[in-house]
């Protein structure tokens, strides 16, 4: 268990629809990163927030959207789904408590448009 | 430019060793991240090189040359479990993490 824990795991919704996805991170760690995986692809970075800030964005869509909240946990919201978002998406945090400052993921939610 | 190279995929024996490698450019230097992901799961931490040389940790050992850019991770005595992806990441100057996409690793018996 990474210590970082993500909501929902599983997610299948319609094509146009709006999702939101949850993430809280390690206690103590105050930057949390999103990623999208697509089936046998890397990860892709999408953007990054460091106690409550937007510290680096990534290839985010601009139909995609984040915030870091005041308890630190995150949300990304992605909107007018389209197939193509269909992926893995990965939460993952840092800063607090790894020796070298590694990221700790969780365990992801499983995106499917259909 | 910001880079990372790794091949994108190698086999190997069981009970063999295999070394897989990875050249990085960043825009500055704070470190080199390697990572192991099985299919549909999370990554996870595996080890962590920011000055030249060899770190071991049991069967798996990494190495991080910084004039040359390049780090490779090194796993012996290999186990069927050990089939998975590695994601060697290079950590910036302004902390930002530039990911490889990954070496998909098959271990044969």
């Amino acid at each position: 268990d990474s210590g970082v824990t993500q909501t929902p795991k599983h997610l299948i919704t319609a094509t146009g629809q709006r999702v939101t996805l949850r993430c809280s991170p390690r206690s103590g760690d105050l930057s949390v990163y999103w990623y999208q995986q697509s089936l046998d692809q890397g990860l892709q970075f999408l953007i990054q927030y460091y106690n409550g800030e937007e510290r680096a964005k990534g290839n985010i869509l601009e139909r995609f959207s984040a915030q870091q909240f005041p308890d630190l946990h995150s949300e990304l919201n992605l909107s007018s789904l389209e197939l193509g978002d269909s992926a893995l998406y990965f939460c993952a945090s840092s800063g607090g408590t790894g020796q070298a400052g590694e990221a700790f993921f969780g365990q992801g939610t499983r995106l499917t448009v259909v | 430019g910001q880079n990372i190279d790794q091949p994108t995929e190698m086999t190997a024996t069981e009970g063999a060793i295999v070394q897989i490698n990875c050249t990085y450019q960043t825009s500055g230097f704070n470190g080199l991240f390697w990572y192991q992901q099985h299919a549909g799961e999370a990554p996870t931490f595996l080890s962590y090189n920011v000055l030249d040389g060899l770190e071991e940790k049991g069967r798996f050992s990494s190495f991080l040359s910084r004039s040359k850019g390049y780090s490779y991770l090194l796993l012996k005595e290999l186990q069927m479990k050990d089939s998975a992806s590695y994601l060697c990441a290079a950590r910036g100057s302004n902390y930002q993490l530039i990911w490889g996409a990954g070496t998909k690793l098959i271990i044969k018996p």
